[in-house]
């Protein structure tokens, strides 16, 4: 979804090192989501944000840290890559968030994906 | 283990046959989604149905909700090739995230 970008697409680090995957959406909204994929797994989540000032750990996010630096804009660090963190990652916006009740709004859009490999 | 859970992991049919897939959770939703991926690439949202509904239908797909076994499945009639993609379920429990399946892979021979 065009709607979404993530930079890089693709990214070979090797471990120790510090890496910024990054996050620009154009739909205005304020839920943004941090996930990871791994092979024939489904998706965990590793950080959500419902505005700037409401960040939020999801399932995994031990070895990772975000940012929110506007509504459009959401970033995350692997602040010392290990090889356990090759994995797709994903992130996804939301008018509203899950468990907001609001009718139809809390589709979630993703954006391509980031392809991480830690050598 | 997961919240929700998909069954078969992976299903290959002709095209122009049905295809079913079924995902199963473990506690109570107000919502269940489904998402669909082609391969590598980021998910794209299909349906939704909320705890009070027992049926939706969108196009070709057509969702069951059956909350009295906590259970959901996704019927996609008359298969194209294009349909070819892997396919989640994510369930709004009253959390502030979703939680998402393991999928199932569709594969339509053509």
């Amino acid at each position: 979804d065009a709607d979404v970008t993530q930079t890089p697409r693709n990214r070979i680090t090797k471990t120790g090192k510090r890496i910024m995957l990054e996050c620009s959406q154009t739909k205005g909204h304020d839920r943004m989501y941090w996930y990871r994929q791994d092979p024939g797994l489904g998706l965990r989540l590793i950080y959500y944000s419902f505005d700037v000032k409401d960040i939020n750990k999801g399932e995994i996010s031990d070895g990772y840290s975000v940012s929110r630096q506007a509504q459009a804009k959401f970033s995350l660090s692997l602040e010392s890559a290990i090889p356990n963190q090759t994995a797709l990652y994903f992130c996804a916006t939301s008018d509203f968030g899950p468990g907001e009740g609001r009718e139809g709004r809390e589709t979630q859009y993703f954006g391509p994906g980031t392809r991480l490999l830690v050598l | 283990s997961q919240q929700g859970e998909e069954d078969p992991q992976a299903l290959s049919i002709q095209e122009g046959e049905n295809a079913t897939m079924n995902c199963s959770y473990k506690t109570s939703i107000n919502n269940l989604q489904w998402y669909r991926q082609n391969s590598g690439r980021g998910l794209v949202h299909l349906i939704l149905i909320r705890s009070n509904e027992r049926e939706k239908h969108s196009g070709r797909l057509r969702v069951t909700l059956d909350t009295s076994k906590k259970s959901s499945s996704l019927l996609i009639t008359a298969s194209r090739a294009a349909d070819t993609a892997s396919y989640f379920c994510a369930t709004d429990t009253g959390r502030r995230a979703l939680t998402f399946g393991s999928g199932t892979r569709l594969q339509v021979q053509p």
